[in-house]
């Protein structure tokens, strides 16, 4: 069964501090997509980036990165030097496309305070 | 250009009446997914359109929700008798042929 793990409920860091949001999926599908959205305080979830299972090349974008590793099954996401701006909630998704649909599986969320 | 946009963006009820949730997503994007995000359940699948064709429903939780989506583009989702529990901020996310999916600002709904 797909299932997404966010063990983390909620971190608090103090600005200008690394954070690092895990990420444990399961998956049957050999191919399959992650995501990570981020949700701020005004509720709209905003897209970060997206995964292919067929591709493990871990992904830098400014202040954040993120790490796929399939041995694992994790897809963490680290943002260096915090900033205030970074509060919000940040969920992972697997999506395992079936006949066109990318439908989302989603984890609980991690709630970042900075 | 235009993002997703949801109406209302907050819903106020009585139990047992009928709700309407309206979603225009982006132009021409041919997917369009529903989603509802509540305490209890977090984000959940409720339903998926591509195109012209018959939609995946698998995720609509009773038979008292229903969605259609008229000319391939503006999507309504209705609630029958709401009840309590149907309480949550109901999301809207279109895509064009990819994985991505982009989100509406959702509708909050408060069933009294």
């Amino acid at each position: 069964a797909q299932k997404v793990t966010q063990a983390q409920t909620e971190i608090s860091v103090v600005e200008k501090e690394d954070v690092t949001l895990d990420c444990v999926y399961e998956t049957r599908d050999t191919t399959y997509y992650l995501f990570w959205y981020k949700q701020p305080p005004s509720g709209e979830l905003v897209f970060l980036i997206r995964r292919n299972s067929f591709d493990e090349q871990n992904e830098i974008s400014g202040r954040y990165s993120w790490n796929f590793q399939k041995s694992t099954s994790s897809f963490n996401f680290t943002i260096t030097a915090s900033q205030v701006v970074d509060s919000a909630v940040y969920f992972c998704a697997l999506s395992e496309a079936w006949e066109s649909n990318y439908q989302l599986i989603w984890g609980a969320g991690t709630k970042l305070i900075i | 250009g235009a993002g997703v946009s949801q109406s209302p963006s907050n819903k106020v009820t009585e139990k047992g009446k009928d709700v309407e949730l309206r979603c225009d997503p982006i132009s021409g994007h041919t997917a369009l997914y529903w989603y509802r995000q509540s305490l209890g359940q977090g984000l959940e699948f409720l339903i998926y359109f591509q195109g012209n064709s018959a939609p995946d429903k698998s995720g609509l939780p009773s038979d008292r929700f229903s969605a259609e989506r008229t000319g391939g583009s503006v999507s309504t989702l209705t609630i029958q008798r709401t009840q309590q529990e149907d309480s949550a901020v109901y999301l809207c996310a279109s895509s064009s042929q990819g994985p991505e999916q982009y989100f509406g600002p959702g509708t909050r709904l408060t069933v009294t």
